[in-house]
């Protein structure tokens, strides 16, 4: 079964620190991953997205990292800051036919930072 | 600004009410997509349009019913909603079908509350 399993649910930190999400998947075959910062109350906004071929990405202070032989992927921010606080959705699409059969979307990990 | 508005923002509407979505995205895309968002769940993808014709409809019920005019306008039409379609509907444009590497854009959303 194709899922995407993002983790923690939720994290907390103190603004400045760094801190690293988690997206582990099983969709087979892979075309690419993505990931989204959506705001409360707004629609996703890409970050970044990786294809098989590519390791790292980054966005600012964003950086993905994609292993396509063991199925994860992370997003790390460093330095974060207030306007960090929001859900981060982990995205990954499967082998081109349906459409609705190619992207599988995770549940998401709240990020809230403190000052 | 993404160059995807969606109106109303808010909608609060009774079970027995006809309503409708608006989505117009201004960014010259050829795809255009329904998605709903509950709390804690994974984004579910509802409709796909691709040329104004209808690609995909993940076996949504038929009290949500899609219309797509043009290339830049996409609206969803609402009837005999249940309480447990109170939702987020997002509405999102990429350049071509989204399983390949083209960016989605997504609106704000529509809060929509059925009382």
């Amino acid at each position: 079964k194709n899922q995407v399993e993002q983790s923690p649910q939720s994290l907390i930190i103190l603004e400045g620190k760094n801190c690293t999400l988690q997206c582990n998947y099983t969709v087979s075959p892979f075309s690419n991953l993505r990931w989204y910062k959506q705001d409360t109350g707004r629609g996703p906004v890409s970050l970044t997205i990786m294809t098989f071929s590519e390791n790292t990405k980054s966005n600012g202070r964003y950086t993905a990292t994609l292993d396509a032989d063991t199925k994860q992927s992370s997003l790390h921010i460093t330095a974060s800051q207030l306007s960090d606080s929001a859900s981060y959705i982990c995205v990954v699409s499967g082998d081109r036919g349906s459409t609705l059969g190619r992207l599988y979307f995770g549940r998401g990990t709240q990020l809230t930072v403190w000052p | 600004e993404t160059g995807v508005t969606q109106t109303p923002r808010h909608l609060v509407m009774g079970m027995t009410n006809k309503k409708s979505l608006k989505c117009e995205q201004h960014l010259g895309h050829n795809a255009m997509y329904w998605y709903k968002q509950s709390a804690k769940k994974p984004l579910e993808l509802m409709f796909v349009y691709n040329f104004k014709e209808q690609t995909e409809n993940n076996s949504v019920p038929s009290r949500f019913s899609p219309e797509c005019p043009n290339s830049s306008h996409l609206f969803l039409h609402l009837h005999t909603l249940q309480p447990e379609d109170s939702a987020l509907y997002l509405c999102a444009s990429s350049q071509d079908l989204a399983g390949s590497t083209y960016e989605q854009y997504f609106g704000p959303g529509t809060r929509l509350t059925v009382t």
